[in-house]
């Protein structure tokens, strides 16, 4: 099973929006609404964000939202804040059934 | 609230076995599956495996060949990963992480722990 694709990075200034593609195959992705997204802050263990394609866990900001076309998934984070600065990991459930992750993406807050 | 600790990790030298464990509080551990993920230093996160709350079901990554076990303690909210014919490539830092299925499918990690480090080594 290979790894989902996405983007090694993604910039942007405060207050504008960025919008982060993992992109998988019809056995994962477009198969199953079974997305997930995680963030992961340098030396910190990651933080789910994103689960079951675009629903948001309790206490997670509005700022996150996730969406699914094909066999492509997307996390757009809106209102770009500092704290965002980290490594965003998307995951997908697979006909195998099995989970895998794509490779991360760095974002930075220019 | 939700915490998972692991424990277990160093280093080992390459073909020999290691068992690392994630000690569970918070939560009512036998109703939840639990999943292993690592991420080799500076690399993304790789998934591992997976069991069922009852412990009926495990999964495994593709890339593990078989060499890796996963299983649990109920009566000790424990859950254990253990690793066998270890070589360089497995060095990593090992998360346990909870999902919010028992048996049905487990897909989500939605708490973690902080990880234990494997290095492996001659």
């Amino acid at each position: 099973q290979s790894a989902l694709t996405q983007p090694a990075s993604v910039s942007g200034s405060p207050g504008q929006s960025i919008t982060i593609s993992c992109t998988g195959t019809d056995s994962d992705i477009r198969a199953y609404n079974y997305v997930s997204w995680y963030q992961q802050h340098p030396g910190t263990a990651p933080k789910l964000i994103i689960y079951d394609v675009s629903w948001r866990p309790s206490g997670v900001s509005d700022r996150f939202s996730g969406s699914k076309s094909d066999n492509t998934a997307f996390l757009t984070v809106s209102g770009l804040q500092a704290d965002d600065e980290a490594d965003y990991y998307c995951a997908s459930y697979t006909k195998s059934k099995k989970l895998v992750f794509g490779g991360g993406t760095k974002v930075t807050v220019l | 609230q939700v915490q998972l600790v692991e424990s277990g990790g160093g280093v080992v030298q390459p073909g020999r076995s290691l068992r690392v464990s994630c000690a569970a509080s918070g939560f009512i551990f036998s109703n939840y599956g639990m999943h292993w993920v690592r991420q080799a230093p500076g690399k993304g996160l790789e998934w591992v495996a997976v069991i069922s709350s009852n412990g009926n079901k495990k999964f495994y990554g593709d890339s593990l060949m078989g060499r890796f076990t996963i299983s649990r303690d109920n009566s000790k909210n424990t859950l254990y990963l253990q690793m066998s014919s270890l070589r360089v490539e497995d060095t990593a830092v090992y998360y346990c992480a909870k999902d919010p299925a028992g048996d049905t499918t487990m897909v989500i990690a939605d708490h973690w722990g902080q990880g234990t480090l494997v290095t492996v080594s001659s």
